[in-house]
């Protein structure tokens, strides 16, 4: 059973980074068939697609969030990260980590999910 | 980029009744459409991928129907374990994925 963890700090100061790493267990990240993403939920808010890394280190981001996101990723630890710089309140939220396939091996669905962390950005 | 839309916000249903949820795309997004049941406090788990076909353990009261723009989700005969926020995403078309803000489903 693949399972994935979020880890990191939950409480980031205005204008820092925010750097989370996530752990993937019972299965390789490197695959060839899988893209390993990133998404947020704010607090009573939806959710939202920051971005997606292969296992060769291409990546994808959401346009809206491009300018501040970096996603890497480190296949001899199974585990990969987020940063997002110049953080502010309105980047509080849940940040979840998924897996999703690549177009020529499924649908490119986020299945499983890591159970979230909550991130605040505050002083 | 493609916009989600879906209603109602907020959806009130008796025990045993039937629910349908709406999700509603900007352009065509085919049957690229994904459907997550989220539980207070819990990550989002996947009901059903490609519009209609159900993940795996999702019991048969639950159906996806739609494809181009329009797309539903229905539960036959509402649980009490149903109660959740219901969100849509599309595939088609990314980057970026995009999905709806979500319907909370109650019980009545």
């Amino acid at each position: 059973q693949l399972l994935l963890q979020e880890s990191g700090p939950g409480l980031v100061k205005p204008s820092e980074t925010l750097s989370l790493t996530c752990t993937v267990s019972g299965g390789s990240i490197n695959s060839s068939n899988y893209y390993w993403g990133w998404i947020r939920q704010p607090p009573g808010k939806g959710l939202e697609w920051i971005g997606t890394i292969y296992y060769s280190g291409s990546t994808y981001y959401n346009p809206s969030l491009k300018s501040r996101v970096s996603i890497s990723i480190d296949t001899s630890k199974n585990q990969f990260s987020l940063k997002l710089k110049s953080v502010t309140a309105a980047d509080t939220a849940v940040y979840y980590c998924a897996r999703h396939a690549t177009p020529w091996f499924g649908e490119q669905v986020f299945d499983p999910w890591g159970q979230g962390t909550l991130v605040t950005v505050s002083s | 980029e493609i916009v989600m839309t879906q209603s109602p916000a907020t959806l009130s249903v008796s025990p045993g009744e039937r629910a349908t949820l709406s999700c509603r795309a900007s352009q065509s997004i085919g049957s690229n459409l994904a459907w997550y049941q989220q539980k207070p406090g819990q990550a989002p788990r996947l009901l059903f991928y490609g519009a209609s076909t159900r993940a795996t353990g999702i019991p048969a009261r639950f159906s996806g129907s739609g494809s181009g723009t329009e797309f539903t989700l229905t539960i036959s005969s509402l649980q009490s374990e149903d109660v959740a926020i219901y969100c849509c995403q599309q595939y088609n078309n990314w980057p970026p994925f995009t999905f709806g803000q979500g319907t909370k489903l109650e019980i009545k």
